[in-house]
């Protein structure tokens, strides 16, 4: 399967604390896309790392890829309770047209208050 | 911002049920996706387009076909709907940029119940 694995499946931690979770894949990638979900809703694109990067900032976000390795991790600084939601991390697969992307099983992360 | 405007947010209906489910999008985007998901299994891509009336196969399109007629609307179509196929569904729409798959967009999600 081309799917990503992330790790931990479920990650709980108290407000404040730092959040990190990792996704490993197993092909080539043009790029690799981070996506969060609240409860019952769709997807929200958080960040996107390109292949040559190794890592990139979003205001608390920070994404770094290891192509070597094959794996990135997102890491969510100074967490707090509207964090709480599931992290997919999806890649875009060199070989792959017509933008597709494909997707993990997902961390749920929950922050408690 | 991108809009994804997915039909219901709940379904209701009944095994053997022809069922269709509507996406719309509003930033003229390429690509338009199908995916369902399952507590524990992720998201699973079930059909997708990459332009008007083109449709490729996703990992699990038995039991499942697509329209796309005009640019802007996907619609999923359930021939005979089991049991098998309550999940939530979700679209998603994204720009075509050649080999560099873009983020997607995504609606929130249809929770489709076959009784």
């Amino acid at each position: 399967s081309q799917q990503g694995e992330e790790d931990p499946q479920a990650l709980s931690i108290q407000e404040g604390e730092n959040a990190t979770m990792n996704c490993s894949y197993k092909t080539s990638i043009n790029n690799l896309q981070w996506y969060r979900q609240n409860s019952g809703r769709g997807l929200v694109h958080l960040i996107l790392i390109r292949s040559n990067e190794r890592e990139k900032h979003s205001g608390r976000l920070r994404v770094t890829l290891d192509t070597s390795k094959k794996s990135s991790s997102l890491l969510i600084t100074a967490s707090r309770a509207a964090d709480t939601a599931s992290y997919f991390c999806a890649t875009a697969d060199r070989g792959s047209t017509l933008g597709r992307l494909y997707f993990g099983r997902g961390t749920q992360l929950t922050v408690w208050p | 911002d991108v809009k994804v405007t997915q039909s219901s947010r709940y379904l209701v209906k009944r095994t053997g049920e022809k069922v269709f489910l509507e996406c719309v999008q509003d930033m003229d985007h390429e690509n338009m996706f199908w995916y369902r998901q399952d507590p524990g299994l992720g998201l699973r891509l079930i059909y997708f387009s990459y332009d008007v009336k083109m449709k490729e196969k996703g990992d699990i399109p038995e039991g499942y076909s697509v329209s796309r007629e005009k640019k802007e609307r996907f619609s999923l179509i359930l021939e005979s709907a089991s049991t098998n196929q309550t999940s939530m569904y979700l679209c998603a729409s994204s720009a075509n940029r050649g080999r560099f798959s873009q983020p997607q967009h995504f609606g929130d999600g249809t929770r489709l119940s076959i009784l």
